[in-house]
C-alpha cells in the first residue's frame, strides 16, 4: 500500500528566506508525482508535476525534484513571500489502479513579513 | 475553459441526516473522482469513474456512502446516514482520462453536529 509522508508538518518563516518542503513515498512504482497548493478553504491547485522519467521540474521561484529509487521528493521554493504562505501537498499517481493520486498530509507554511 | 463546479459550497446538518453533493465536471473529461479530506489530512480517495463506469471504489463506505454519474458527466455523492466523523470537505477532480493531469473543484465543506 502506497504511503506519503511530508516533513515538515509546519513550517514559519521571514520573508525573502529559501526554503525546502520534503516528501517520501513508500512505493517506487509511481507513474508521476505532483506538488499542490491549497489555500484555506479552496480547493487544489496543481504548482508541478514531474513524470517518473523525470528529475526535477521548475516554475518561477519553484523547483521540484524526484528522486524515484529513493522514494523522495523536494519543492524547493526560492524567496519567500507572504503571498506563498498555504499548505502543499505532495502526491504520486499510484500504478496499480490508473490515475488515482495518493496524498500526503501537507505541510503548513507560513511566511511572515 | 470553466472549471471543475461543486455545490453547495458549505453544509451543516444533524448526525443521522441524509446529504448530498453535486459535481459538474470539466467539459469532455472522462475521468472524474471524489475525494474527502478531514482536517489535517491530505485528500483520500473515495471513488473514480471513467465515464459513468466505476474504475475504484475500495475505499468508499458502501453501507452509508453512494455515488452516481449520469451519462457520464455530472456526478452527485451522497451519505445515508451521516455520522459525526464524516465531517470533511469532499472535493471533485476531473482529467480527461488515465495518467493526465487533474483539475479541482473548490469543494464542499460537511459538518455533521
Amino acid at each position: 500500500k502506497q504511503e506519503v509522508t511530508q516533513i515538515p508538518a509546519a513550517l514559519s518563516v521571514p520573508e525573502g528566506e529559501n526554503l525546502v518542503l520534503n516528501c517520501s513515498f513508500t512505493d517506487s512504482a509511481i507513474y508521476n508525482l505532483q506538488w499542490f497548493r491549497q489555500d484555506p478553504g479552496k480547493g487544489l491547485t496543481s504548482l508541478l508535476l514531474i513524470q517518473s522519467s523525470q528529475r526535477e521540474q521548475t516554475s518561477g521561484r519553484l523547483n521540484a525534484s524526484l528522486d524515484k529509487s529513493s522514494g523522495r521528493s523536494t519543492l524547493y521554493i526560492a524567496a519567500s513571500q507572504p503571498g506563498d504562505s498555504a499548505t502543499y501537498l505532495c502526491a504520486v499517481t499510484d500504478t496499480e489502479y490508473g490515475n488515482k493520486l495518493v496524498f500526503g498530509a501537507g505541510t503548513i507554511l507560513r511566511v511572515k513579513s | 475553459e470553466a472549471g471543475v463546479a461543486q455545490s453547495p459550497r458549505y453544509k451543516i446538518i444533524e448526525k443521522r441526516q441524509s446529504v448530498a453533493f453535486w459535481c459538474n465536471p470539466i467539459s469532455g473529461h472522462a475521468t472524474l473522482y471524489w475525494y474527502q479530506q478531514i482536517l489535517g489530512q491530505g485528500p483520500k480517495l473515495l471513488i473514480q469513474f471513467q465515464n459513468n463506469g466505476v474504475v475504484d471504489d475500495s475505499q468508499l463506505p458502501k453501507d452509508r456512502f453512494s455515488a452516481e454519474r449520469l451519462k457520464g458527466v455530472d456526478s452527485t455523492l451522497k451519505i445515508q446516514p451521516a455520522k459525526l466523523e464524516d465531517s470533511a470537505v469532499y472535493l471533485c477532480a476531473s482529467s480527461w482520462g488515465q495518467f493526465y493531469g487533474y483539475t479541482f473543484g473548490s469543494g464542499t465543506r460537511l459538518t455533521v453536529v
